[in-house]
């Protein structure tokens, strides 16, 4: 079975600085994605970054990026001048299964200080 | 463009009682998933269809909570009779799926379910 792992329970950062959070996972298959998504305090689950295994170039999406590294099995979420609005909690999620239903990570609840 | 639509968005109500949470998933979507949000076990998965087929339901707790799909539009979860555990945020996502291809999923906004 695919397992996600978020080790960073909490994380702050200050606002404008650049903040990395940490995914592992673990699976058998060659080719897959990986998601990163957004938790805000209105609990929506917004989309904020996709990676396609097969692909070299890390994933970029304006001020979010990831830093994939597949032999490892690390797929960490980069926010470069972090908002106030960038406050939640965000969640790894890998999708498996005949249908690719989401495995989630246990999140990361990120600060941001003003 | 709609997303996908989920209400109530608040449920209270007494133990016991009959709870129906409905969702209606992105136009032209074909596979629809519920979730389940507490703290103690994060984010799991309850059941899913594909072409409004269950195809897996294992995730679901007990024969307490039922899931149904009678057309693309529209799915509903069940839950009879309720209990104080089932308190939590239930999720509704779709996806367009077909085989190879991957698109993420895209949630509703939730019901927070509270059973008193």
């Amino acid at each position: 079975a695919q397992t996600v792992t978020q080790s960073q329970p909490e994380m702050s950062v200050q606002e404008a600085e650049t903040v990395t959070l940490s995914c592992t996972y673990d699976t058998s298959e060659s080719d897959y994605y990986l998601f990163w998504y957004k938790q805000p305090p209105s609990r929506q689950m917004i989309l904020v970054i996709r990676q396609e295994a097969y692909k070299q170039q890390n994933a970029t999406e304006n001020r979010f990026s990831v830093n994939f590294q597949k032999a490892a099995k690390s797929f960490s979420l980069k926010i470069s001048d972090s908002q106030l609005g960038d406050a939640a909690m965000y969640f790894c999620a890998y999708p498996s299964g005949s249908a690719r239903q989401l495995t989630f990570g246990s999140g990361t609840q990120l600060t941001v200080l003003p | 463009d709609a997303g996908v639509i989920q209400s109530p968005r608040h449920e209270v109500t007494e133990m016991g009682q009959e709870v129906t949470l409905r969702c209606k998933p992105i136009s032209g979507h074909n596979s629809l998933f519920w979730y389940r949000q507490t703290m103690m076990r994060g984010l799991e998965l309850l059941i899913y269809f594909n072409n409004n087929v269950p195809i897996d339901d294992s995730g679901m707790p007990e024969d307490r909570f039922s899931a149904k799909m009678p057309n693309a539009s529209f799915s509903t979860l069940k839950i009879q009779p309720s209990e104080p555990r089932d308190s939590a945020v239930y999720f509704c996502a779709s996806s367009l799926y077909w085989g190879q291809g991957i698109q993420p999923q895209h949630f509703g906004d939730g019901t927070r379910l509270s059973i008193l």
